[in-house]
């Protein structure tokens, strides 16, 4: 049974930092691209950024560029979200997704505060 | 940007009946379009991918329709456990998510 499992999550002041992490399992980890995507309070879900395989490519969407961080650990089976300068524009809830014709496993999500 | 726009964004049906929603892309995304289901508090479930394949485990009473610009997920006879937000995405250019449809009982 394919298993995603985020922590990491909770309250952080504006411009400060927070590491999102993605625990995975029940599949071959390396073999799938993976990605993040975010769902503020009572609004829609956005992408956040996808990474490769293998970790060699990676694309974020346009607000988040220079300021987040996708990555990965195949040996550990586990996926990253680095967020630096966070603002309050970012407070959501973080999916870890796994990729195949689009995102097809979604974990259950680690909610990010960012409020002084 | 490729922008997703679905409609209704509310709708109110019985048990049995046959429910339409609609997806429309704002050019054209082949058939790269997948439907997820959103219960409250729970993480998306993908339904359908490539417009109209079923995914491993969801009942038949739903499917996915369409190519281009316009796309449509039925469900054939509508379920109480079926209430919940529908989001389209659009995965043939980076990706896009609909605004969604939440689904309830009359």
């Amino acid at each position: 049974e394919v298993q995603l499992v985020e922590s990491g999550g909770g309250l952080v002041q504006p411009g400060r930092s927070m590491k999102l992490s993605c625990a995975a399992s029940g599949f071959t980890f390396s073999n799938y691209g993976m990605a993040w995507v975010r769902q503020a309070p009572t609004k829609g879900l956005e992408w956040v950024a996808t990474i490769s395989y293998d970790g060699s490519s990676t694309y974020y969407r346009d607000s988040v560029k220079g300021r987040f961080t996708i990555s990965r650990d195949n040996a550990k089976s586990t996926l990253y979200l680095q967020m630096n300068s966070l603002r309050s524009e970012d407070t959501a809830t973080y999916y870890c997704t796994r990729v195949d014709y689009g995102p097809d496993y979604w974990g259950q999500g680690v909610m990010v505060t960012v409020s002084s | 940007d490729i922008q997703m726009t679905q409609s209704p964004s509310f709708l109110s049906a019985s048990v049995g009946d046959r429910v339409t929603l609609s997806c429309k892309a704002s050019q054209n995304i082949n058939k790269y379009l997948a439907w997820y289901q959103q219960k409250l508090g729970e993480a998306p479930k993908l339904l359908i991918y490539n417009a109209n394949s079923l995914q491993t485990g969801i009942p038949s009473r739903f499917s996915g329709s369409g190519s281009g610009t316009d796309f449509t997920l039925t469900i054939s006879s509508l379920q109480p456990e079926d209430v919940a937000t529908y989001f389209c995405l659009q995965h043939n250019s980076w990706w896009t998510f609909g605004g969604g449809t939440k689904l309830e009982l009359k």
